[in-house]
């Protein structure tokens, strides 16, 4: 069974520029959550999507947006890079919907916005 | 605003010993709290979780102990080993999307 993978593992952009991220779920799952993960901070939840629907967000401006696809593989598109949005980001699946089913993290990846 | 509160960002403590963790929390529409571990270079993995129906919850070498008229909660690894150090998230959920996760505490076992 393959575990959650997300790529690319470390990104370099400048302000301004538009990223995505990308995150294949583990097999079974329907849903992946976004977590951004500053340094020296916990992770903080981005959104959520449950077959292919945003069902969830949270205090993150629409300028970080996502895509569910049909085999559950998922993508964090961030427009108008700012500084302080470099950080680690995660992917995280489960099996169902909300926060009380297990979620397994990806290793992240790596954004450093210069 | 931080709603989960873990004080202590850095723990060391001798093999074979008791762990303990410590978490605060705000929001008092939580009902739901989980443990993370993680090491570098990986994403967090569960650790083990608690209702707020319950006050402990046990499995194995790991208990999670919730205080809510305190909103406070509290992981214990007994006997820590090398292996255990990490970094160890506490998080809370309303039964919502999200899990509210706090700073982490890193955690060192030596031996």
């Amino acid at each position: 069974e393959t575990g959650v993978t997300q790529s690319p593992t470390h990104l370099i952009k400048t302000r301004g520029q538009q990223v995505t991220l990308r995150c294949s779920s583990q097999s079974g799952h329907n849903t992946v959550s976004w977590y951004q993960q500053a340094l020296g901070q916990g992770p903080q939840f981005i959104f959520q999507y449950y077959r292919e629907e945003e069902n969830g967000r949270g205090n993150f401006p629409p300028r970080f947006s996502g895509l569910q696809f049909p085999n559950y593989s998922s993508e964090l598109n961030v427009n108008a890079l700012e500084l302080d949005d470099s950080a680690l980001y995660l992917c995280a699946s489960s099996p169902g919907q909300g926060a009380l089913d297990e979620q397994f993290f990806g290793p992240g990846t790596r954004l450093t916005v210069l | 605003d931080q709603q989960v509160k873990q004080n202590s960002p850095s723990l060391s403590v001798q093999e074979g010993r008791i762990s303990i963790l410590n978490c605060d929390y705000t929001n008092s529409m939580f009902d739901y709290f989980l443990w993370y571990k993680k090491y570098p270079a990986e994403g967090p993995t569960f650790l083990i979780s608690i209702s707020s129906i319950k006050d402990k919850n046990e499995d194995g070498r790991f208990t999670v102990f919730l205080n809510k008229s305190a909103k406070h909660l509290s992981l214990h690894i007994v006997p820590s080993q090398p292996g255990d150090s990490a970094v160890y998230f506490c998080a809370a959920s309303d039964s919502g999307y999200a899990l509210n996760f706090g700073k982490g505490t890193s955690l060192l076992v030596t031996p």
